[in-house]
């Protein structure tokens, strides 16, 4: 199975600012995802991050409130944009390994104030 | 897309087996089914994947069906530990992110 670590593990931003995660895995893999998932809730994609090209969003996500680069084939970053209290929540990075499985990242908790 | 329903929550006692069931009714001929667990602020861990009939590892079991409309995740004699939400997903490697779907998941509790 594919390690993988984000960072910061943790932040807390104000609100109109923006934050950028990162995501390392050991070992290259073809792709990679971005999920979101909100305080006792499950867990809802973002995008899928191409490497070389543009991210796919799914519905509800756009480029500009949540740029993605995927610069090679074992880093992603993803930023969140002008947060608001709403975008507090915990941002995983998964990628997909072994087939039809995906491994996670141990997720970025972020705190808008 | 595969829509999966399981029970929200299940308790369970120390040295039990727990069994959670995951429907999918809509299940498509390239979809594998794969279980999830999570534990409070982590990511969610992969545990068990399988295609059909019965699948075991050295921490669990799969049970599908000929039909595969369902499926059963088999957690042998289970621990405080294992206290965490489980996640049933069915999708296909071709579309993975997008047909990779979680819905609430079961939150399993184990009592002594």
């Amino acid at each position: 199975s594919a390690v993988i670590s984000q960072k910061p593990s943790r932040d807390i931003c104000q609100r109109g600012t923006s934050l950028t995660i990162q995501c390392q895995v050991d070992s290259q893999v073809t792709m990679m995802f971005w999920y979101r998932q909100q305080p006792g809730q499950s867990l809802t994609l973002i995008a899928t991050a191409n490497q070389g090209s543009e991210a796919t969003y799914e519905s509800g996500f756009v480029i500009d409130k949540f740029p993605i680069s995927r610069p090679n084939l074992t880093f992603s970053t993803l930023t969140v944009s002008n947060m608001s209290p709403e975008d507090s929540s915990i941002y995983l990075c998964s990628v997909e390994s072994a087939g039809e499985t995906q491994y996670f990242g141990p997720g970025t908790r972020l705190l808008v104030l | 897309l595969a829509k999966t329903t399981q029970p929200i929550s299940m308790d369970s006692y120390e040295g039990q087996e727990v069994n959670i069931t995951c429907s999918h009714n809509n299940i498509a001929t390239n979809d594998y089914i794969t279980w999830y667990q999570q534990f409070p602020s982590q990511g969610p861990r992969f545990i068990i994947q399988g295609y059909k009939t019965k699948v075991t590892n050295e921490v669990a079991s799969l049970f599908i069906p000929a039909d595969r409309k369902s499926s059963t995740l088999s957690l042998p004699r289970v621990s405080l530990s294992d206290t965490a939400v489980y996640y049933c997903l069915v999708g296909d490697g071709r579309n993975y992110g997008q047909n990779f779907v979680f819905g609430p998941g079961t939150r399993l509790s184990v009592l002594p």
